[in-house]
């Protein structure tokens, strides 16, 4: 079954400090991997898209990392602040279907603290 | 502003009440997509445009859910006779390739609210 998992479920951190996110898939065939930031009560904003010959992307102080072969990535966010405080959502897109899938994990909860 | 515009933003109703969501995609964008998402998890697939054609529907999407692209600019999400189960964001989002490689650009939701 084509499944993203996510860890941890939240997290709180002090602002300032670096932390990281996980994801792993089961999905195949795998076309590429995205890391979305939701804000509260608003719609996801893309953060990176990696394919399959990526190992890393970077964003500002996102950096997001591929490994294909063990089939998980990770979201590192460096020197956090305050308004990173949001939903990580980790995004695979494969799947056998014509149209292909999204499959979303569940998301991480990042609290940053003053 | 030209990014994914969905409205209403918010709605509340009473169990057995019909809603309607709009949503005006990106101009250029040929693709659309409806998911739902409730608290605490990800967004969950329910039907995909490209064009006016509605090429793909989740099981999710009970009979009494509609969406309609009809000359493939915005699209609307029909829910009739609503339930509490149905409380959810409403999320539309665009792309101009396929969803495969092509960037997804969200909209801010429309989150309903039965009673």
């Amino acid at each position: 079954k084509n499944q993203v998992e996510q860890s941890p479920q939240s997290l709180i951190i002090l602002e300032g400090k670096n932390c990281t996110l996980q994801c792993n898939y089961t999905v195949s065939p795998f076309s590429n991997l995205r890391w979305y930031k939701q804000d509260t009560g608003r719609g996801p904003v893309s953060l990176t898209i990696m394919t399959f010959s990526e190992n890393t992307k970077s964003n500002g102080r996102y950096t997001a990392t591929l490994d294909a072969d063990t089939k998980q990535s990770s979201l590192h966010i460096t020197a956090s602040q305050l308004s990173d405080s949001a939903s990580y959502i980790c995004v695979v897109s494969g799947g056998s279907s014509n149209t292909g899938k999204l499959i979303f994990g569940q998301g991480t909860t990042l609290q940053v603290k003053p | 502003d030209t990014g994914v515009s969905q409205n209403p933003r918010h709605k509340i109703t009473k169990r057995g009440q019909n809603v309607t969501f709009r949503c005006d995609p990106i101009s250029e964008h040929n693709r659309l997509y409806w998911y739902r998402q409730t608290l605490g998890q990800g967004p969950e697939f329910l039907t995909y445009f490209q064009n006016e054609a509605q090429l793909e529907k989740s099981r999710l999407l009970s009979d009494r859910f509609s969406a309609e692209r009809p000359k493939g600019s915005f699209s609307t999400l029909e829910i009739q006779r609503t339930e509490q189960g149905d409380s959810a964001m409403y999320l539309c989002a665009s792309s101009h390739r396929t969803e495969h490689t092509g960037e997804l650009f969200f909209g801010e939701g429309s989150r309903l609210t039965v009673l």
